[in-house]
């Protein structure tokens, strides 16, 4: 169980387009789902914590007109990523949670901006 | 400031050899996880430790949670190549919270 899958695994977009990342619940309903962006050999950093039906807390410093993020259900959010910058190539990675219940974590999404 | 601090760093040893990854905080949390993470994929949930003093054994791996729940241990015995990956702490301070999480410590187990 506690499985959090996330589409696409990997993406290469031109400069000036927007990129939606999908993040589901397969097997549970999450009431939060969290967004992480983390470059090579570095920790998880925390972009956006998303309920369901809410707007998005995003943490200081990242933009979000930038970074959309919708949570249209108990078991779907996304991230789109809107006029992509190189400096936006990045690892993005979402998790998953049942209220107090620990996190679980997608594979991640690779981007890449040319 | 980084509200959980994570060490070593890095950490490079021989098959066979043990390890301790430390993470520590002066804040004290609800609860702590320890996550092991291989290159292009996502976190993968080791354990979870709610309870001070609480220890907690999954094979060659043994977590111990602080008394005062602000730190936390990750001891290998006997480490494997397959155990090499980044080793990442996260603490949430309520139980509804979001998580912060360590520096992480990337492990390189030689064979």
């Amino acid at each position: 169980g506690a499985v959090v899958s996330q589409h696409p695994s990997w993406v290469i977009c031109k400069s000036g387009t927007s990129v939606k990342i999908e993040c589901r619940s397969l097997d549970f309903q999450a009431t939060t789902m969290f967004w992480y962006r983390q470059f090579p050999k570095q920790s998880l950093m925390l972009m956006a914590t998303s309920n369901e039906g809410s707007k998005a807390t995003y943490e200081q410093g990242v933009e979000k007109d930038k970074f959309l993020i919708n949570h249209a259900s108990l078991t779907l959010s996304t991230l789109t990523v809107t006029s992509a910058h190189p400096e936006d190539s990045s690892f993005y990675i979402c998790s998953a949670k049942v209220y107090s219940e620990t996190q679980y974590f997608g594979p991640g999404t690779r981007l890449l901006v040319l | 400031t980084q509200l959980l601090e994570q060490s070593p760093q890095f950490l490079s040893i021989q098959e066979g050899e043990n390890l301790t990854v430390y993470c520590n905080s002066s804040s004290v949390f609800s609860s702590l996880q320890w996550y092991r993470q291989e290159p292009g994929e996502g976190p993968v949930l080791l354990v979870t430790v709610v309870t001070g003093g609480e220890v907690k054994k999954l094979k060659r791996l043994t977590f111990q949670f602080g008394d005062a729940r602000k730190d936390s241990s990750l001891h290998i015995t006997a480490a494997q190549p397959g155990d090499t990956g980044l080793y990442l702490c996260a603490g949430a301070i309520t139980n509804a919270g979001k998580s912060t999480f360590g520096d992480g410590t990337t492990l390189t187990v030689k064979p």
